[in-house]
């Protein structure tokens, strides 16, 4: 119940083009969902996150959508660029056990130019 | 703002060494967590330091173990190390209010057991 599951493992996306990656989750206890990338020999970095309250958000070209009756989420790249290559993970939280990130496995994002 | 720093960024250890593994989180943050990245994989929760205690703990066995300081800075040891143990182990900081916080998260140290 704790687990989250990300998908697809690796993207290949043309410039210019919309990268969408998804995660579902089964713990409803869940109510913080960020998204983070990470480069090569770097840690994560916080991309944008979700509360459960709303259905959307977004941040310049990244957008989380948020269904909250089928317990998924997902992060979209609009105008993708070859610097958005990098791994992105999905990660959820609960208020009750805060800052204990659950992370997905991961998506090999590759944008050519 | 330095923001989270860790040491050191590589380490090659022999198994049954002992290794520690230091973090210094971002100003004004109180709240330490520690991650296991394998390759490939997604980071795996650790435990959590606040206030100089032990918060929360992940399914790691005891070999793991750290500590926090007064100034919030905190270590990661591990005991006994196994090949298994060669990992990105990452410092993530936050800042304790009783909601969800972005945690911010340090280049890691890449742990190699040979």
């Amino acid at each position: 119940q704790q687990q989250v599951k990300q998908s697809p493992q690796s993207l290949i996306v043309q410039k210019g083009g919309i990268s969408i990656i998804n995660c579902a989750y089964e713990n409803t206890a869940f109510d913080y969902f960020p998204w983070y990338q990470q480069f090569p020999g770097k840690g994560p970095a916080l991309l944008i996150a979700i509360r459960p309250d709303v259905s959307e958000k977004k941040e310049g070209r990244f957008t989380i959508s948020f269904n909250k009756s089928a317990k998924q989420f997902s992060l979209h790249i609009m105008d993708s660029q070859p610097g958005d290559s990098a791994t992105y993970f999905c990660a959820a939280s609960a208020a009750y056990n805060t800052d204990k990130l659950i992370f997905g496995t991961g998506t090999r994002l590759q944008v050519f130019p | 703002d330095a923001g989270v720093t860790q040491s050191p960024t590589h380490l090659i250890k022999t198994r049954g060494q002992q290794v520690t593994l230091r973090c210094s989180p971002k100003s004004g943050h109180d709240t330490v967590s520690w991650y296991q990245q394998a390759l490939g994989q997604g980071p795996q929760f650790i435990f959590q330091y606040y206030e100089e205690e032990e918060r929360q703990r992940g399914n790691f066995p005891d070999r793991f173990s750290g500590h926090q300081f007064p100034n919030y800075s905190s270590e990661l040891n591990v005991n006994a190390l196994l090949l298994g143990d060669s990992a990105l182990y990452l410092c993530a900081s936050s800042l304790r209010t009783g909601l969800n916080t972005e945690a911010f998260f340090g280049q890691g140290t890449r742990l190699t057991v040979v």
